[in-house]
């Protein structure tokens, strides 16, 4: 089975930097997503990470620890449109399990 | 279009009333998803197809929920006597492959039982 541990909220200032983490147990490892959702959309895709380390791509940045089961996401340089929940989801045995996402707010 | 679509968008039903939602999935993706997202709550996962395999029906809810994946291509899921619990957003998604590949949803579903 799959487990995907995340807070639930954060307040930020805009240009602030903010770290998301998620911790996860999976039965099976295809690589681990995170991605973004605004209030009444779709998620979208931020990035994948399925080696250990950083992964950087513009102000969001992820890193991951496959030995012990986590990962973040780091936004820097935050602006009011980065008010969003961000997911993180493992895909493990060929299917993506999310968590229940960390609501980011931010304020001026 | 080039994305996943998906409809309705919106569906109001009555509680008992059987609904159908159809997904229609970026064009040479052979996997795909059904999740589904209560009110402020995570993805919970639905059911999954990749190509001609026997589909991975673990997520769904209970037997009032089955999905099918004609041709390869678009997926119908229906929910049968529906219940007041069963109102949520369903999401679709499809990726290129499994394992590894991202996964691109659609603007999903938006079902509200009465």
């Amino acid at each position: 089975g799959q487990n995907i541990d995340q807070p639930t909220e954060m307040t930020a200032t805009e240009g602030a930097i903010v770290q998301i983490n998620c911790t996860y147990q999976t039965s099976g490892f295809n690589g681990l997503f995170w991605y973004q959702q605004h209030a009444g959309e779709a998620p979208t895709f931020l990035s994948y990470n399925v080696l250990d380390g950083l992964e950087e791509k513009g102000r969001f940045s992820s890193f991951l620890s496959r030995s012990k089961g986590y990962s973040y996401l780091l936004l820097k340089e935050l602006q009011m449109k980065d008010s969003a929940s961000y997911l993180c989801a493992v895909d493990g045995n060929n299917r993506l399990a999310f968590g229940k996402g960390n609501q980011v707010v931010v304020i001026p | 279009g080039a994305g996943v679509s998906q409809s309705p968008s919106n569906k109001v039903t009555e509680k008992g009333k059987d609904v159908e939602l159809r997904c229609d999935p970026i064009s040479g993706h052979t996997a795909l998803y059904w999740y589904r997202q209560s009110l402020g709550q995570g993805l919970e996962f639905l059911i999954y197809f990749q190509g001609n395999s026997a589909p991975d029906k673990s997520g769904l809810p209970s037997d009032r929920f089955s999905a099918e994946r004609t041709g390869g291509s678009v997926s119908t899921l229906t929910i049968q006597r529906t219940q007041q619990e069963d109102s949520a957003v369903y999401l679709c998604a499809s990726s290129p492959a499994a394992g590894g590949n991202t996964i691109y949803f659609g603007e999903g579903s938006w079902l509200t039982v009465v």
